[in-house]
């Protein structure tokens, strides 16, 4: 069935180090992709979005690129900071309605 | 940007007791909200979605008698968990679709911990 599918967490990562997670969804035709955040305590706010095939999101320094040939949409960063550390869920649409990922939580050490 | 807020932020209620969860749009008239289910560790599952006006559209294995919403107007949503019992404790997150923004984007609620005892 329809469905997105992260990478496990979590993720512990070093402050400046390069993060990636990724991301594949299996869903017919070619829906919009999107990337939230959830930080410790709040809400989800959109981090970045791609409407179409070969489209680049991009917020924060945070970029995913969408890949219709291999139904992917994973999340990168050059150089993380402390301040990135929160849960991060990759989300399709589906007829307006939001099917998401099981989300990655990411630790940044100092 | 568009806020959705919720209230309360988190109660803990007795079992067989009724809770009532607010989903207000504070900048804009929201036609379409959502209400999610998010466990510890977990994803966010998506319950409802409801309509200003109307019946609720509830997902495959909600029970509509259950968790009650509520779309009275284009700013408020509410969600009645009936009858609660200690599974029912979880996150419950909330959220509203703009109908002036670009595309289909949801804004999102800072969510409501229930703890039922």
């Amino acid at each position: 069935g329809d469905s997105v599918t992260q990478m496990e967490g979590p993720v512990t990562l070093s402050e400046e180090a390069f993060l990636t997670i990724n991301c594949t969804y299996t869903a017919t035709g070619y829906p919009s992709l999107f990337w939230y955040v959830q930080y410790p305590g709040e809400g989800l706010q959109l981090l970045l979005k791609a409407t179409k095939a070969d489209d680049k999101g991009s917020n924060k320094g945070f970029e995913a690129t969408y890949r219709k040939e291999t139904t992917s949409f994973h999340l990168e960063k050059g150089s993380v900071q402390v301040s990135d550390s929160a849960v991060y869920f990759c989300a399709w649409n589906q007829g307006g309605k939001l099917i998401f990922g099981q989300g990655t939580e990411l630790s940044v050490k100092p | 940007g568009a806020v959705v807020s919720q209230h309360p932020s988190w109660v803990i209620c007795k079992s067989g007791t009724s809770v009532k969860i607010e989903c207000r749009s504070l900048d804009f008239q929201a036609t379409t909200m959502f209400w999610y289910r998010q466990f510890p560790k977990q994803s966010l599952m998506l319950m409802a979605t409801s309509n200003e006006g109307s019946k609720a559209t509830y997902e495959q294995g909600v029970e509509k008698d259950k968790f009650l919403i509520n779309h009275a107007s284009l700013t408020l949503s509410t969600l009645t968990v009936t009858s609660a019992h200690p599974e029912d404790s979880s996150f419950y997150i909330c959220s509203a679709r703009d109908p002036s923004g670009s595309g289909n984007e949801q804004f999102f609620g800072p969510g409501t911990r229930l703890t039922v005892l």
